[in-house]
């Protein structure tokens, strides 16, 4: 079974600052799809960036960019110029026939 | 508007009292699943569907039951709710196949078992 792994329970930034969060999952299938997903104090879960494993070109969506490394297996977030509403819990997940898992989730704190 | 909608948003219990949190979707999505959140566990899948009728067993499904007798509805249901049941609840949809480009989530059901 795939497996996701997030090895930062919480993470802090300064607004207008850069940060990365990590994760690394495992899987001996070579076609699957990563998600980051953030989840704010209001519980929704909301699509950040998604990554085809078969495209080499890490995926962008504004000031959020991903390191898909494939070898590694390993797919971080980073999000440039924080801002206070980039503050949430943010989970990665990995997607492979029917079947999404996620990982533990990093709290992102914003510092003003 | 597309969406999955879920009821209660909030539900405080007493162990052993039957309950049922409703899930509705209106995008005709053939697949449909629950997830509980647990603080330094992530989401973890209870119970699935792919469509109408057909339901399987997730990484969690111990005191749990759902069933699927219309295309649109998946409750979540719990015979003899216990303390350790105490989560935050997801319904989750898709089209068949298209998880691809991400779930649809509902808001959440926090559910306190006491």
């Amino acid at each position: 079974a795939q497996t996701v792994t997030q090895s930062q329970p919480e993470m802090s930034v300064q607004e207008a600052e850069t940060v990365t969060l990590s994760c690394t999952y495992d899987t001996s299938e070579s076609d699957y799809y990563l998600f980051w997903y953030k989840q704010p104090p209001s519980r929704q879960m909301i699509l950040v960036i998604r990554q085809e494993a078969y495209k080499q070109q890490n995926a962008t969506e504004n000031r959020f960019s991903v390191n898909f490394q494939k070898a590694a297996k390993s797919f971080s977030l980073k999000i440039s110029d924080s801002q206070l509403g980039d503050a949430a819990m943010y989970f990665c997940a990995f997607y492979n026939n029917n079947d999404m898992r996620f990982g533990a989730g990093t709290r992102l704190t914003v510092k003003p | 508007e597309a969406q999955v909608t879920q009821n209660p948003r909030y539900l405080i219990t007493v162990t052993g009292k039957k309950l049922t949190v409703t899930c509705s979707q209106n995008m005709n999505h053939e697949y449909m699943s629950w997830y509980r959140q647990d603080p330094g566990l992530g989401l973890r899948q209870i119970y699935y569907s792919m469509n109408v009728e057909v339901t399987d067993k997730g990484d969690v499904p111990e005191g749990y039951k759902v069933s699927r007798k219309e295309k649109r509805n998946f409750p979540l249901i719990l015979e003899s709710p216990s303390p350790n049941q105490t989560s935050l609840y997801f319904c989750a949809s898709s089209a068949l196949g298209q998880g691809r480009n991400g779930y649809t989530f509902g808001s959440g059901t926090r559910l306190t078992v006491v």
